[in-house]
């Protein structure tokens, strides 16, 4: 069965500091990978997909992640990291041709001034 | 812009009144779908559906149904809401053709009292 890990429940960083947010995943084939943020409140926006290529990706507001099929990872990063950055990040597999979207269970960051 | 757009944004309902969420779309997508957040946790898949094909999850209560009239529309009727049900609900809409991401609504809170 797919599945999606983020090991990480909280993650506290400085503000101008790098980030680097994990994720792991299972599954047969290499799925589509995404990464989405939520704001307290809010529904999710999308950072950045995977489909195939290019294994460095960039998304918005100055995220990449990097495809690491040997590890079935997909982290997230961020070379210096703004207050605004603080909220809940989710990392999501969907499979190839089912329409469906698994979640995990999300990393918490919180920026100190 | 074209989006999702999810009503009401907060909604509070009796504990075994019937409560019924909307969701719109402007983007024309095929497939649109409901998940369900608790608080720090991972969305959760209710069903979806492709077009007028609906497909509900293995462990999606009973208690939850959906209506998808036509293709901006769908709705979520919780027939007697109890108390776990007071979570985000969040609205998504996918093209459903090959490698593509879902676009989220703003979600609607609700609170059974």
């Amino acid at each position: 069965a797919q599945s999606v890990t983020q090991p990480d429940i909280h993650i506290t960083v400085s503000e101008g500091a790098s980030l680097e947010l994990r994720c792991n995943y299972s599954y047969g084939a290499t799925p589509y990978l995404f990464w989405y943020v939520q704001s307290p409140g809010q529904g999710l926006q999308l950072l950045l997909k995977y489909f195939s290529g290019d294994t460095l990706v960039q998304g918005i507001k100055g995220f990449e992640a990097e495809f690491k099929r040997s590890q079935s990872s997909f982290n997230l990063r961020k070379p210096s990291v703004h207050w605004s950055d603080a909220a809940e990040y989710f990392c999501a597999v969907g499979a190839p041709g089912t329409y469906k979207y698994i979640f995990g269970t999300g990393t918490r960051l919180k920026v100190l001034a | 812009d074209a989006m999702v757009i999810q009503n009401p944004r907060y909604q509070v309902t009796q504990f075994g009144k019937p409560v019924t969420l909307s969701c719109s779309q402007t983007l024309n997508h095929n497939v649109m779908y409901w998940y369900q957040q608790k608080s720090s946790q991972a969305p959760k898949l209710l069903f979806h559906y492709y077009d007028k094909d609906f497909n509900n999850e293995a462990d999606t209560p009973d208690n939850f149904q959906s209506r998808r009239p036509n293709t901006s529309f769908c709705f979520l009727d919780i027939r007697s809401p109890g108390l776990g049900d007071a979570a985000m609900y969040l609205c998504a809409t996918s093209t459903g053709q090959g490698a593509t991401e879902a676009f989220f609504g703003q979600g609607t809170r609700l609170t059974v009292v």
